[in-house]
């Protein structure tokens, strides 16, 4: 299958800080990619929609000010998230659907936040 | 967010038995679905998708559609102990969102 990265895959940081999550499609171009937030024994929830040269697409009740999405090229995607705070410790997971394999949807390895 | 609804477990089945794990959905508009599989502290892994009623075959495993009662299955033969993880169900939704359900633990005894 296509091969979806991201980096880092553990991070912890201090309160108030930001963190940036990269994603990238290794062997393949996404226009389009998407980002979710598991917590623990929690399904994917999708948080937003990230669209190569134009804003992101935020899920209800997702803040985009705390949650910046960046889609700056065809493989890379970037999630900041800002002023970062205990209860936004969560597994973050990107991924993106590869056109040449039927549009199926690919995942990076997550990414693991602790907020202290 | 639409829904995708799947027994949360844990299915427990014996080594060599067929695990057989259910899910729902509530939009009609979903045409696609997939199966992934999640193990624990890791990010989830495409097992196979299936766009038409029916079954769809590919190795130990068969997904199986029925649009009209809004239901998909996924069956696996001749369980082996790793394959116990989590079995995440997902709908397509407007041609380019992806709802998951909660999941199903899924345990093969040796």
């Amino acid at each position: 299958g296509a091969v979806v990265s991201q980096h880092p895959s553990w991070v912890i940081c201090k309160s108030g800080t930001s963190v940036k999550i990269e994603c990238r499609s290794l062997d393949f171009q996404a226009t389009t990619m998407f980002w979710y937030r598991q917590f623990p024994k929690q399904s994917l929830m999708l948080m937003a929609t990230s669209n190569e040269g134009s804003k992101a697409t935020y899920e209800q009740g997702v803040e985009k000010d705390k949650f910046l999405i960046n889609h700056a090229s065809l493989t890379l995607s970037t999630l900041t998230v800002t002023s970062a705070h205990p209860e936004d410790s969560s597994f973050y997971i990107c991924s993106a659907r590869d056109w040449g394999a039927g549009g199926e949807l690919f995942f990076g390895e997550g990414s693991r936040l602790t907020v202290l | 967010q639409k829904e995708v609804e799947q027994n949360s477990g844990p299915l427990s089945v014996p080594e060599g038995a067929i695990a057989s794990l259910n899910c729902t959905y509530s939009d009609r508009v979903s045409q696609s679905f997939f199966w992934y599989r999640q193990y624990s502290g890791k990010s989830p892994e495409l097992i196979m998708s299936i766009y038409s009623n029916g079954d769809k075959e590919d190795g130990r495993f068969t997904a199986q559609l029925n649009k009209a009662s809004q239901y998909v299955s996924l069956l696996i033969r001749d369980s082996q102990p790793s394959d116990s993880a989590t079995y995440l169900c997902a709908a397509l939704w407007n041609f380019n969102k992806f709802y998951f359900g909660s999941g199903t633990k899924l345990n093969v005894k040796p």
